[in-house]
């Protein structure tokens, strides 16, 4: 069975630029997050899909990231303009039935922002 | 605002002895708790699921789950170099409300010494 699979998995940007990431979930899994994880921190939460409804996306900066979820499988994460602080790993995870299953988590994106 | 607390660590054991790692949390409605272990440059995978009180056990691993006292812990019996990791507790309200938060801990880093 493949796993999560997310792309690119690095990235290099100048500060202002867009960048976007890509995410395919475990086949048949209904719930999708992205997390970004700073060096030394636990994932952080930016928004739960449960098929292609956002049900929790508090903690996602509207004002420069966005996220759509296409016929409730795979998902992108934009972020225009990136800012240095944007700098993170970005992860993908997919559950079959929601939050108190177990997450599988893709390889992530290791973005840079100069 | 829910939290979860881990020591960041690290944390040395000597190879063969028990590692014991320790989780609090600040929401008395969580409902499932989860360790995942990251490897350095690598994504979370889930360890040990626990939903209630008491220990669960599975093979060199023992979750143990104190509601009362808010406090979830992960012992790892007979500790090989392998297991040097970060582990990330991770604590989930039931997701059959809409408001609950899927928080991730900062990690423990475990070492094991040969």
């Amino acid at each position: 069975e493949a796993g999560v699979v997310q792309s690119p998995r690095y990235k290099i940007i100048e500060k202002k630029q867009p960048v976007a990431f890509w995410c395919n979930p475990i086949s048949g899994h209904n719930t999708l997050y992205w997390y970004l994880q700073n060096l030394g921190q636990g994932p952080e939460l930016l928004i739960r899909y449960e098929n292609e409804e956002a049900v929790d996306d508090s903690q996602l900066p509207k004002d420069r990231f966005s996220a759509e979820r296409l016929k409730g499988v795979d998902s992108t994460l934009k972020i225009q303009p990136a800012e240095l602080g944007d700098s993170a790993v970005y992860l993908c995870a997919s559950s079959l039935v929601g939050g108190w299953d177990e997450q599988f988590f893709g390889p992530g994106t290791r973005l840079t922002v100069l | 605002q829910k939290e979860v607390e881990q020591n960041s660590g690290p944390l040395s054991v000597p190879e063969g002895a028990i590692a014991s790692l320790n989780c609090t949390y600040s929401d008395r409605g969580s409902q499932s708790f989860f360790w995942y272990r990251q490897y350095s440059g690598k994504s979370p995978e889930l360890i040990m699921f626990i939903y209630s009180n008491g220990d669960k056990e599975d093979g060199r691993f023992t979750a143990q789950l104190n509601k009362a006292s808010q406090y979830v812990s992960l012992l790892i019996r007979d500790s090989q170099p392998s297991d040097s990791a970060t582990y990330l507790c991770a604590v989930n309200m039931d997701l059959r409300k809409r408001d609950d938060k899927i928080i991730f801990g900062k990690g423990t880093r475990l070492h094991i010494l040969p």
